[in-house]
């Protein structure tokens, strides 16, 4: 069964210091997508980044990048230089499979607090 | 380029009442999905949608919640009759269904059923 794990449920960082959030997956499926999304207070879902399961580098997408080590199926989300905003939940997410039913697994998440 | 709308925002009812969302995905995508979260968890799928026809509702309660997509684009979901473990904030998402296929989200609906 496809399952997504985060074990920190929640973290403390320093603003402007890095902070790695963790992410493991389980999955039989040799072609899978993994995905980080940020919920602020405000309840909205952000996109922030995407790792694609033979994708050969690790992704970045600005202060975010996926730390992909695929033989111990974790997807690590890096933030670099936090800022107060970036006080929110992240979710770590697993498409896998093929054809139209391509739904996300989710994990249960991990809060994020950024001190001044 | 728009992103996906619900409404509304704040919905506060009492249980056995009934309650409808509505949600305009963003032009051109295909898939809809609505999700209910309750505090504290991550979303848990309720419904699919692939244009107009359902691709997996196997965790909608269809007892007492009900989604349409008419023509394919905007959608609404139903609780009818609401229970106190309906609270919840419940999320509307569309994407392209092809490629990575990332999802979209809207602002969602916060539910209270007193």
């Amino acid at each position: 069964a496809q399952k997504i794990t985060q074990t920190q449920p929640g973290m403390f960082v320093q603003e402007k210091e890095a902070v790695t959030l963790d992410c493991t997956y389980d999955t039989s499926d040799p072609s899978y997508g993994l995905f980080w999304y940020k919920q602020p207070s405000s309840g909205e879902m952000i996109f922030l980044i995407y790792q694609g399961s033979y994708d050969q580098q690790n992704a970045t997408e600005g202060r975010y990048s996926l730390n992909f080590q695929k033989a111990r199926k974790s997807a690590n989300l890096v933030i670099s230089a936090s800022q107060l905003g970036d006080s929110a939940m992240y979710f770590c997410a697993m498409r896998g499979g093929a054809g139209n039913n391509r739904k996300l697994i989710w994990g249960l998440g991990t809060s994020l607090a950024v001190n001044p | 380029e728009a992103g996906v709308a619900q409404s509304p925002r704040y919905k506060i009812i009492e249980k056995r009442q009934s309650v409808a969302f509505w949600c305009n995905p963003i032009s051109g995508h295909a898939t809809l999905y609505w999700y209910q979260q309750i505090l504290g968890q991550g979303p848990k799928l309720l419904i699919q949608f692939q244009n107009n026809g359902v691709v997996d509702d196997s965790q909608l309660p269809k007892d007492r919640f009900s989604a349409e997509r008419l023509k394919g684009v905007d959608s609404t979901l139903k609780i009818q009759p609401a229970k106190l473990e309906d609270s919840a904030v419940y999320l509307c998402a569309s994407s392209l269904m092809i490629g990575r296929n990332e999802q979209f989200f809207g602002p969602g609906t916060r539910l209270t059923v007193l």
